[in-house]
């Protein structure tokens, strides 16, 4: 598709699990972003990719979050031994070489 | 340290009527502002965006104005229509890193 593609769209999860979510951001562009929101909150910068260059991972809330990008395209973000506060949609975004940033639709994680 | 501050979580706004959401932010080195508009269960989508050259940009019903001075820009809606009814941020960047969100504010627009 043209747009940012993440899955899964909605993920029910036990306590202490580990989930992956996956992102395909736009074809060329070099810039992946992941966001998340939880419920009545604005949107928290967890992480940046750009290009090469080494991430900024300057916005993971704890070390259990960790995300990579391969081959400079899709990016898993790894949420290891999730707890009830890790609950919010994870939104991943992609931008060509400027400023605009293009949304994917989110995944929506629920931990029990 | 909150960098871009949307301090009206809320606004409702008469079908027709002006809106305006305001967004003040503290880092001087900002040089390219967003405005995202978010639907409920949707991810957020590009608005309109302003460069620190300019103090104004318009299209159609959308305006955003930047005062730099005051590190302040706002948007307008004019007329406000219901489907502009969303949860509404902005945004800010410079050189080419991440965007830095604020808050967020619900517009709330009354048929």
């Amino acid at each position: 598709g043209a747009g940012v593609s993440q899955s899964p769209s909605n993920k029910v999860t036990e306590k202490g699990k580990d989930v992956e979510l996956r992102c395909d951001p736009i074809s060329g562009h070099t810039a992946l972003y992941w966001y998340r929101q939880s419920l009545g909150q604005g949107l928290e910068f967890l992480i940046y990719f750009q290009g090469n260059s080494a991430p900024d991972k300057s916005g993971l809330p704890s070390d259990r979050f960790s995300a990579e990008r391969t081959g400079g395209s899709v990016s898993t973000l790894t949420i290891q031994r999730t707890q009830q506060e890790d609950s919010a949609v994870y939104l991943c975004a992609s931008s060509s070489r400027g400023n605009t940033i293009y949304f994917g639709e989110g995944s929506w994680l629920t931990v029990v | 340290d909150q960098q871009v501050k949307q301090n009206s979580p809320s606004l409702s706004v008469q079908e027709g009527r002006i809106s305006i959401l305001n967004c003040d932010y503290t880092n001087s080195m900002f040089d390219y502002f967003l405005w995202y508009k978010k639907y409920p269960a949707e991810g957020p989508t590009f608005l309109i965006s302003i460069s620190s050259i300019k103090d104004k940009n318009e299209d159609g019903r959308f305006t955003v104005f930047l005062n730099k001075s005051a590190k302040h820009l706002s948007l307008h809606i004019v007329p406000s229509q219901p489907g502009d009814s969303a949860v509404y941020f902005c945004a800010a960047s410079f050189g080419n890193e991440k965007l830095t969100f604020g808050t967020g504010t619900r517009l709330t627009i009354i048929p």
